[in-house]
């Protein structure tokens, strides 16, 4: 069975600051996404960030990117720039690609100061 | 608008009693999920449907029940059976492999 694992339940930094949130997930599949959410405190859930296991290139949106290591199976995101409106839970989330069975991590609190 | 929706936003059942959350999507896909929030475990996978007529457990299925009839409908049952049924609901819907999730707003749930 797969499982995706976020070691840090809080974390907090500076506005302006840069900030990395890790996953590790495990699978013995080959054919999968990843996936980070953003739930601020309305708890609408909001995609950030995906990445296809196919690719070996980091995906980037903006501010936010990651660094994908398959072989360790490592998936962190790293949020540069941090803004006050980054304040929330993230999700790490792995999606099967033969079941489409979609798992998430238990949740990084990210606080952010002025 | 496309989109999923969830209802009610707040629902309160007495202990013993079976209750439904709705949950429908317009967006015209294909998978959809049942999500289980509580304080400090993240999202957990309750039921999840790739095709209507189909759906697979996750991995706390036991105390509730699915149906998918409609490729726009997977209404939630949590029956007396689930022990503790008060918590967060999050229902989701994508396409098939490729895509991420989209999200309703959630139903929460208290039972007394």
């Amino acid at each position: 069975a797969q499982t995706v694992t976020q070691s840090q339940p809080e974390m907090s930094v500076q506005e302006a600051e840069t900030v990395t949130l890790s996953c590790t997930y495990d699978t013995s599949e080959s054919d999968y996404y990843l996936f980070w959410y953003k739930q601020p405190p309305s708890r609408q859930m909001i995609l950030v960030i995906r990445q296809e296991a196919y690719k070996q290139q980091n995906a980037t949106e903006n501010r936010f990117s990651v660094n994908f290591q398959k072989a360790a199976k490592s998936f962190s995101l790293k949020i540069s720039d941090s803004q006050l409106g980054d304040a929330a839970m993230y999700f790490c989330a792995y999606r099967s690609g033969d079941t489409d069975k979609l798992i998430f991590g238990t949740g990084t609190r990210l606080q952010v100061f002025p | 608008d496309g989109g999923i929706t969830q209802s009610p936003k707040y629902l309160f059942r007495k202990e013993g009693q079976n209750v439904t959350l709705s949950c429908e999507q317009n967006l015209n896909h294909d998978a959809m999920y049942w999500y289980r929030q509580d304080p400090g475990q993240g999202l957990r996978l309750i039921y999840y449907s790739q095709i209507v007529n189909d759906f697979q457990k996750g991995d706390i299925a036991e105390g509730y029940s699915v149906s998918r009839e409609k490729k726009e409908s997977f209404p939630l049952t949590v029956t007396s059976a689930q022990k503790n049924p008060t918590a967060f609901y999050l229902c989701a819907s994508s396409m098939r492999v490729r895509t991420e999730a989209f999200f309703g707003q959630g139903t929460r749930l208290t039972v007394v």
